[in-house]
């Protein structure tokens, strides 16, 4: 159980072209959902927190107007990277929590490169 | 201001042997406590995870060490094997919020 998936896994696209990549919790309702980035051999950066049904909290220094998250549904949310540039080439990972659980749990990760 | 202290960065270990990663953390909200483990190019993934009202949890090979009063806590994988290695994170959160605070992780490397 407590499967979280994410697509696409691996994407790459031109300067000024924007990004989609979902998130999607497969076997429980996610209350919150979490959006991180992980450059080469470092830690997780949290870049934003967000609840169904309201908006993303982003954290300092994220810009919400270049990625923009959506979280639709208990089951889905969405990054979209916009006017991608080559600084924004990482991975990025989702999280999914259910209110009724503890912990955070994982998706598989996107790698996101920008020619 | 790092939330979680997590050393060492790296750490090489023979085949067999005992891995022993540690956490430190000053915000006595926190009420916890797990370990992921990431393959390169993967998703982090729940390894275990302890609550402050018990000293010590084990699951198979994979044990968490809490003091409490210290405000410490440490994995320790017993019979390292090569596919151990890994990259391996601490985190904390409390209940009161969503956000989990990871360390800084742990390069494993487990030599044959």
């Amino acid at each position: 159980g407590a499967v979280v998936s994410q697509h696409p896994s691996w994407v790459i696209c031109k300067s000024g072209t924007s990004v989609k990549i979902e998130c999607r919790s497969l076997d429980f309702q996610a209350t919150t959902m979490f959006w991180y980035r992980q450059f080469p051999k470092q830690s997780l950066m949290l870049m934003a927190t967000s609840n169904e049904g309201s908006k993303a909290t982003y954290e300092q220094g994220v810009e919400k107007d270049k990625f923009l998250i959506n979280h639709a549904s208990l089951t889905l949310s969405t990054l979209t990277v916009t006017s991608a540039h080559p600084e924004d080439s990482s991975f990025y990972i989702c999280s999914a929590r259910d209110g009724g659980l503890d912990t955070q749990y994982f998706g598989p990760g996107t790698r996101l490169t920008v020619l | 201001q790092q939330q979680v202290k997590q050393s060492p960065q790296s750490l090489i270990v023979q085949k067999g042997g005992i891995s022993i990663i540690n956490c430190a953390y000053e915000n006595t909200a926190f009420d916890y406590f797990p370990w992921y483990q990431q393959f390169p190019g993967k998703g982090p993934a729940l390894l275990i995870a302890i609550r402050p009202d018990v000293s010590e949890k084990k699951e198979g090979r994979f044990t968490i060490s809490f003091n409490k009063s210290a405000k410490q806590f440490s994995l320790h994988i017993m019979d390292s094997q090569p596919g151990d290695s890994a990259t391996y994170f601490c985190a904390a959160s409390s209940n009161t919020g969503n956000q989990f605070y990871f360390g800084t992780g742990t390069s494993l490397t487990v030599i044959p």
